[in-house]
């Protein structure tokens, strides 16, 4: 399995707080995503990252920002969260550009996100 | 842009059944097109891939063609278990970004 770890877990916060969600891998893969996923919306993408310091917006990027200062780590933080946010995020790792894009990409255990 | 239309869950077959799930894509040039599986509380995995027109992808029992003419990938299995019970979600790759379908939720009773 793919090294990806993502932290917390489980997470209950109130309407306005800030969260931050983590994604760590082990793979040295230079591309990182954040997606949600919610009932009859499959998984829409957040945001990504193509390097260290290299971001670029998803469908979905309103009220997320992201961050990405070395290879392993991507963050995802909501800076002022609200219920339409309560959804389970996955962050994934794998190749979509150029001669990568025949290779799929690799999830983590996702984190759930309840705001309340 | 690109999209993936599959087959509206939930599906519910008897063990030992058959299994189609339809997939259907719209995409520039040529994607690259996948199958991948969601266990409760997990991350979704790659079931199985094809890369171009024609290529049969085949893991486990699943079997999917790319089908360019008819822009279809669906996936079949001959009999199902109980422990494919999961939820299956079409996916392809192409300009640079992959697009996911909203899966299809399988429940296979004995």
């Amino acid at each position: 399995d793919a090294g990806i770890t993502q932290s917390p877990r489980h997470k209950v916060t109130e309407t306005g707080t800030p969260v931050t969600l983590r994604c760590h891998q082990t793979e040295n893969h230079r591309y990182m995503y954040w997606y949600r996923q919610d009932p009859g919306h499959g998984l829409r993408l957040i945001h990504y990252s193509y390097g260290v310091k290299d971001t670029d917006k998803g469908e979905v990027s309103d009220g997320y920002s992201v961050s990405r200062s070395k290879t392993e780590d991507f963050l995802l933080t909501l800076e002022s969260a609200t219920s339409s946010q309560t959804s389970v995020y996955f962050c994934a790792i794998g190749g979509t550009g150029g001669a990568e894009s025949n290779q799929p990409q690799h999830f983590g255990d996702g984190t759930r996100l309840s705001i309340l | 842009g690109n999209s993936v239309t599959q087959m509206e869950g939930p599906v519910t077959l008897s063990e030992e059944a058959f299994l189609t799930i339809n997939c259907t894509y719209t995409a520039t040039g040529y994607p690259s097109l996948f199958w991948y599986v969601q266990y409760p509380g997990e991350g979704l995995q790659l079931l199985l891939k094809a890369t171009k027109a024609d290529d049969k992808g085949s893991n486990k029992g699943f079997e999917a063609t790319y089908r360019k003419e008819t822009t279809s990938f669906h996936l079949e299995k001959g009999s199902v278990q109980v422990s494919d019970s999961a939820v299956y979600f079409c996916a392809l790759t192409g300009a640079g970004k992959s697009t996911f379908g909203d899966g299809t939720t399988l429940t296979v009773k004995p």
